[in-house]
């Protein structure tokens, strides 16, 4: 059983479409969150829930938007995807301190 | 503000040589410091805590408050230690949140 899983794996396209990508965790974690990590690797906290209440929101353009329907479920719907948008974005959750569990990534291409 | 210092981006080494991956931090409380691992293409992977005080895969990694340093040891380099290494700081409380360092990739060479 996958502790943290993310869909879709890979997605590629056009500027100015809007998408989302789900992530569900079975691990009984309280707190989710996503990071960004871009062309040169580098990770960044976009935003993170405990409980369904959003406790952090980095800046992040506001066509980013984060849904939590309920403790094991953290989704990031985009709108007017943008190239600069193009990254890996990762799904995390953890209940002890620091101690994440990360999903497998999303490769987000936009064209 | 707090921050976590990864000065190598690439750092090659031969087979059966000593590892050393570089991290310094800056946090006004006491800190809360981990490695996490990034196999090629596959999601990042807790190595270790400070917390713990383990040594996981060889890896060994002490706090150094003095220097403000988490370096990462391995003795002995293997092949398939080749990978991305990440040290990251949480800020602890409500939010948990991991500051992540930008990332060192380690080559490890035949």
């Amino acid at each position: 059983d996958t502790a943290v899983s993310q869909t879709p794996k890979y997605l590629v396209t056009q500027m100015g479409n809007d998408k989302s990508i789900k992530c569900e965790q079975n691990l009984g974690h309280d707190t989710m969150y996503w990071y960004k990590q871009d062309s040169k690797k580098f990770l960044k906290i976009m935003f993170s829930y405990n409980n369904k209440e959003l406790i952090i929101n980095e800046t992040v353009p506001n066509r980013f938007s984060p849904k939590s329907p309920d403790k094991a479920h953290l989704n990031l719907h985009i709108n007017s995807l943008e190239l600069g948008d193009s990254a890996v974005y990762f799904c995390a959750s953890s209940q002890s301190l620091g101690g994440y569990t990360f999903g497998s990534g999303t490769r987000l291409t936009v064209v | 503000a707090q921050r976590v210092t990864q000065p190598e981006k690439l750092l090659s080494v031969f087979k059966g040589a000593p590892v050393e991956l570089k991290c310094n931090y800056s946090y006004s409380g006491s800190p809360e410091l981990f490695w996490y691992v990034q196999y090629s293409r596959q999601r990042l992977q807790l190595l270790l805590r400070h917390i713990s005080r383990e040594s996981i895969k060889g890896f060994t990694a002490d706090l150094n408050k003095g220097e403000t340093s988490f370096h990462l040891k391995k003795p002995f380099a293997q092949e398939e230690d080749s990978a991305m290494y990440y040290c990251a700081l949480s800020e602890g409380g409500a939010t948990n949140k991991l500051i992540f360092g930008t990332g060192t990739l380690l080559a490890v060479q035949p």
